[in-house]
């Protein structure tokens, strides 16, 4: 099975500051690139898709995909304290039916 | 108007038995899925199906069987419970196969003492 790869953290930034959060893939074929925010306890929610090369913007969060390095990145601007959970990247495994997997996840925690 | 239910939330059981994990969507999608999640919070794909079609079995023992009566409904039925099996799993939906965003229900934490 291919491979998605994340810092497992924690990662701490202090309120009001820029989280990086990054993740590398092995599959040269995935064409689909996902974001998902899961709290402790809870299930994972869909925070950012990202298909092209190139940066993509929603509110606070913006998606960086260099398919040619492989990697996919996720930026929390101004960072709030309910912005603390851990943050999964998901990659579509094309050599295997399009499945879906997931990176380990890093965990992210924003200090008031 | 949950998207993707799924029961029961908790599941506490001995080793040896059978126990089953129900799931239904409601977003029309055509795509189905069970993940699991140990202890060490790390998500992996177990079954996926497509419009009733099973499309994706990963190396999960034949203990665990779905069963996909219909696209709208997804069910995890575990037979000769061990205590490996202790996890949370997922079920998720997709609009159709190839990489789509996934919509996750709540979970069933499954505990075998």
């Amino acid at each position: 099975q291919k491979e998605v790869e994340q810092n497992s953290g924690p990662l701490s930034v202090p309120e009001g500051a820029i989280a990086s959060l990054n993740c590398t893939y092995s599959d040269r074929g995935s064409q689909s690139f996902f974001w998902y925010r899961q709290y402790s306890g809870k299930s994972p929610e869909l925070i950012m898709s990202i298909y092209s090369n190139g940066d993509k913007e929603d509110g606070r969060f913006t998606a960086q995909l260099n398919k040619a390095s492989q990697y996919v990145s996720l930026l929390i601007r101004d960072s709030q304290p309910s912005d603390s959970a851990t943050y999964l990247c998901a990659v579509n495994e094309v050599t295997s039916y399009d499945k879906v997997i997931f990176g380990p996840g890093t965990s992210l925690s924003v200090i008031p | 108007d949950t998207a993707v239910s799924q029961t029961p939330k908790y599941l506490v059981t001995q080793m040896g038995n059978d126990k089953s994990i129900k799931c239904e969507q409601n977003l029309g999608h055509d795509t189905m899925y069970w993940y699991k999640q140990d202890s060490k919070k790390f998500l992996k794909i177990m079954f996926s199906y497509n419009n009733k079609e099973l499309i994706i079995n990963e190396t999960v023992p034949n203990r665990f069987s779905p069963k996909s009566p219909d696209k709208a409904h997804l069910n995890l039925h575990i037979n000769s419970l061990e205590l490996g099996d202790s996890a949370v799993y997922f079920c998720a939906s997709s609009q159709d196969w190839g990489g789509s965003p996934l919509h996750f229900g709540n979970g069933t934490r499954l505990t075998v003492t």
